[in-house]
């Protein structure tokens, strides 16, 4: 069973900023939050990842609450290619433990 | 770079059939794995593949079975299909290595999939 809650869906208007929360109460010290997204019938795409501190890259940035049960990952401006279904998952960076998708949360980011 | 390649995108296969479906991994990558994604059940992890050794493997019958080969490149096989077995069957490459003690956090790169419906 998958180690995080979302929320099912989510609406953003475009241009603003989309906050994707995420709760994974029962995380361990050795686990990595990372985030996928998955654009209607593709493969899902990595977004970003963090272990404590929080991170940014170009698409995103990712905020760990100082507990590690929470996060929330951040797209700054959402565009409309922003519309995807988002999974937060928890999983022990080094080694390649399989990754355990939960149902994420539905983004749509509306014009 | 070029990702990851999944042959074929899609296919139609009738009941008691088998299918192969072939996935070749990002250039460097010797870690693959498979998932099946279907509307009910989501996305659920089949195996895992490294160095042309099985290393994990999800809660499947043995209908679902794969390999690696010397190159990296990935099959994996469903005999016997059955109506549930139709699915988006995605593949994932990472650099992952087992024995390298390092910072890697394993990553995975997804294909686009192969599409399978049985009749």
């Amino acid at each position: 069973d998958a180690k995080t809650t979302q929320p099912p869906s989510m609406d953003c208007a475009e241009g603003r900023a989309a906050n994707l929360p995420c709760n994974h109460s029962t995380i361990s010290g050795n686990e990595y939050v990372y985030w996928y997204r998955q654009i209607h019938s593709q493969g899902p795409q990595y977004i970003i990842h963090g272990l404590k501190n929080n991170e940014t890259n170009e698409m995103a940035s990712l905020i760990i609450t100082e507990d590690r049960k929470s996060s929330t990952l951040i797209l700054p401006h959402a565009t409309l290619r922003d519309t995807a279904v988002y999974y937060c998952i928890v999983r022990v960076g080094s080694r390649n433990t399989p990754l355990v998708f939960g149902k994420g949360t539905r983004l749509s980011v509306i014009a | 770079k070029a990702g990851v390649t999944q042959t074929p995108r899609y296919l139609i296969k009738t009941r008691g059939q088998q299918v192969t479906l072939s996935c070749s991994p990002i250039s460097g990558h010797r870690s693959v794995s498979w998932y099946q994604q279907t509307p009910g059940q989501g996305l659920q992890f089949l195996f895992e593949y490294f160095s042309e050794t099985q290393r994990n493997k999800g809660n499947f019958p043995g209908r679902f079975s794969g390999r690696q080969f010397s190159n990296s490149r990935s099959e994996m096989n469903v005999s016997t299909l059955e109506l549930g077995d139709s699915a988006l069957y995605l593949c994932a490459s990472s650099s992952y290595q087992p024995a390298r003690i390092d910072s890697n956090t394993g990553e995975l790169f997804f294909g686009e999939g192969s599409r399978l419906t049985v009749l």
